[in-house]
């Protein structure tokens, strides 16, 4: 059993459509990152939150959004989907206080661009 | 990239057998992580190797860390069909950072 929660299961959206992804975790851990995966490739760091701040990577600064409205939430905002987006969307946390090095994933979000 | 191999690998064995999947990385670490993901779930840690240990076991888990070759291994013994999974390693993007890295995975796929 997983205590990281991502709604929905499955998404399905309309290329230029926008798509809000939502993760939950019920550790009260500090910091929760988002992770896209495609098939065959490693997951890849999209941004975290380390308690209210948010640090996005470089390479996908622009093409995706997050917030978090407390502790426990964190969305993944896309504004505009495109093809590319489609891929598994893993949400995960982890406690700087108590074991920073390891994340709990959620079970993921599989995001379908058509 | 952190990472040597850029593409999934893939291994298929018979239930009972060893294996020993490999990843090496390209800048300095203090730790390596070794995840695994079943089929329908997110990856799960398995085992966490620091840069001081050159070995760590875990039930028939055995992962190693090389810091001169900058290279990891993650070895079961006696495998199940339970097994199966995709396994990743993972490091911080630099030392002391808070973002970790995977590599691209290893598909294993074990036979009853």
């Amino acid at each position: 059993d997983t205590t990281v929660k991502q709604n929905p299961r499955y998404k399905l959206a309309r290329v230029g459509k926008p798509v809000n992804l939502i993760c939950s975790q019920t550790m009260n851990h500090d910091t929760m990152y988002w992770y896209q995966k495609k098939p065959n490739q490693a997951p890849k760091l999209l941004l975290f939150y380390y308690d209210k701040i948010l640090n996005r990577e470089a390479d996908t600064f622009e093409k995706f959004q997050s917030s978090r409205p407390n502790n426990s939430f964190c969305s993944l905002y896309i504004g505009s989907a495109g093809l590319e987006y489609s891929a598994m969307y893993l949400c995960a946390s982890s406690s700087r206080q108590i074991s920073n090095e390891r994340l709990f994933f959620g079970h993921g979000t599989k995001l379908s661009v058509l | 990239s952190q990472w040597g191999e850029e593409n999934l690998q893939a291994l298929s064995i018979q239930e009972g057998e060893d294996v020993t999947m490999n990843c090496s990385y390209k800048t300095y670490t203090t730790v390596v992580q070794w995840y695994r993901q079943k089929s329908g779930k997110g990856p799960a840690q398995l085992i966490l190797i620091r840069s001081n240990e050159r070995e760590k076991r875990s039930g028939r888990l055995r992962a190693t860390l090389d810091t001169s070759s900058q290279s990891s291994s993650l070895s079961i013994t006696g495998t199940l069909a339970t097994d199966t999974a995709v396994y990743f390693c993972a490091t911080d993007a630099s030392s002391g950072s808070w973002q970790l890295i995977f590599g691209s995975g290893t598909q294993l796929t074990v036979m009853p």
